[in-house]
């Protein structure tokens, strides 16, 4: 069974710019959760998308959005890009979301730098 | 609002010796506790997770066991191995949605030959 995918693995942008990540979950899988990880602050949640719908965001400006599409297959944009943009993104899959008792599995993740 | 606390690493250790990792946690409601380990280059695996008080997660000789008179969820290796190297990562799902996960800073645990 095919895992998390994540792409591309890695991009380089400069400020101003716009981007796009994409992550496939796991076959069967309709929630998919999205988190920033830098060395300063850690891993935070961005939000959550589940039947094409967000239904959990975490403390990220406008800037930061998300879409799932109706094969559960997710994308996140960055608009306006920043310097403090830069970090790994992961986007973890769980089968319906919202239960602790379904583990989530992550990706590799995609590793966003920007000059 | 929800947190967790683990110790600051890097934390290095000899092959065979013993680990414990701390980890405290604030949370309005009943959470779910999770550890999570991440090897160099790659995403986070979950390697153990408790649902309620007083639930021991286990798994690859790690253990950590829920407290809740504490709030800790402490990680424990009896012999740890050089492929126990990576960071990890304690966690807990939110108390307004079990989708969202809350962790901890991280500890970088390296181990020598």
């Amino acid at each position: 069974k095919a895992g998390v995918t994540q792409t591309p693995r890695y991009l380089i942008k400069t400020r101003g710019q716009q981007v796009t990540l994409s992550c496939s979950p796991i076959s069967g899988h309709r929630s998919v959760s999205w988190y920033q990880q830098t060395p300063g602050q850690g891993l935070q949640f961005l939000f959550e998308y589940f039947s094409e719908t967000q239904r959990n965001k975490g403390n990220f400006p406008g800037r930061f959005s998300g879409r799932q599409f109706s094969n559960s297959r997710s994308e996140m944009n960055v608009s306006t890009l920043e310097l403090g943009d830069s970090a790994l993104y992961l986007c973890a899959s769980s089968l319906l979301g919202g239960d602790s008792n379904q583990p989530q599995h992550f990706g590799d993740g995609t590793r966003l730098s920007i000059l | 609002g929800d947190s967790v606390t683990q110790m600051e690493g890097p934390v290095t250790l000899s092959e065979e010796a013993f680990l414990t990792i701390n980890c405290t946690y604030t949370a309005t409601g009943y959470p779910s506790l999770f550890w999570y380990v991440q090897y160099p280059g790659e995403g986070l695996q979950l390697l153990l997770k408790a649902t309620k008080a007083d639930d021991k997660g286990s798994n690859k000789g790690f253990e950590a066991t829920y407290r809740k008179e504490t709030t800790s969820f402490h990680l424990e290796k009896g012999s740890v191995q050089v492929s126990d190297s990576a960071v990890y990562f304690c966690a807990l799902s939110d108390s307004s949605s079990a989708s969202k996960i809350i962790f901890g800073s991280g500890t970088r645990l390296s181990i020598r030959p």
